[in-house]
């Protein structure tokens, strides 16, 4: 079965510091999604893509986020400068098209911030 | 927007009984999707069961079943013969506006 691949799987940065989280997204799916989870809370969502572009996102998701596309196959989240609260588990999921409405999502990958 | 409630934050259950996780919704949408995830503690999202709006037949998937009440704007999960295996998280989702929102969930423990 297809599947999200997301990496890292855990990654542990100092605070202030750049991070990236990949995912690869299932090869013939067209929407692309990041979500957050802290640790003990609900799943939330941050930013929508398709067609190379924000569809939607979150007031979590400030000028410290930004995704993108840049090779055609990998689907990233930067954070610019990580805080103490981005420490949590993020999940990339994609959907296939605009007749879809199921999400696959991706095992995670969390990120603690020290 | 649309908002999703979970008013159960954590349920036991005796194994191989059954048990039921409720879930309301609220929204002004006429066509819309529910679903239930399952987060083990592994933390993967598993998709257990899903329900389009515009049916009036309850999903079912082996030992899962909703109840889905359109007007009450309801939709709760069934859990029959319960393993130990279920045991987890579970969370109600709504999928509309191109995106889902997911309640805040449910902590099941299934005693053995």
């Amino acid at each position: 079965e297809p599947e999200v691949t997301q990496t890292p799987s855990h990654q542990v940065t100092q605070m202030g510091q750049e991070v990236i989280l990949r995912c690869v997204p299932i090869s013939n799916h067209l929407y692309f999604y990041w979500y957050r989870q802290i640790l003990g809370q609900k799943v939330e969502f941050l930013v929508s893509f398709y067609n190379n572009e924000i569809s939607e996102k979150s007031e979590i998701f400030d000028d410290q986020f930004s995704v993108e596309r840049p090779d055609g196959s990998n689907f990233t989240l930067k954070i610019r400068s990580t805080k103490l609260e981005d420490s949590a588990m993020y999940f990339c999921a994609t959907r296939l098209d605009s007749g879809a409405n199921v999400l696959t999502f991706g095992a995670g990958s969390r990120l603690t911030v020290l | 927007a649309q908002t999703v409630t979970q008013s159960q934050p954590e349920m036991s259950v005796q194994e191989a009984e059954t048990v039921t996780l409720s879930c309301t919704y609220d929204t002004s949408e006429n066509n819309y999707y529910l679903f239930w995830y399952k987060q083990p503690p592994s933390r993967q999202m598993i998709l257990v069961i899903r329900q389009e709006a515009y049916k009036q037949q309850n999903a079912t998937e082996n030992r899962f079943s909703v109840n889905f009440q359109k007007a009450a704007k309801s939709f709760s999960l069934k859990i029959s013969d319960s393993q130990l295996g279920d045991t987890a998280m579970y969370f109600c989702a709504f999928f509309g506006n191109e995106k889902l929102t997911f309640g805040t969930g449910t902590r099941l423990t299934i005693i053995p």
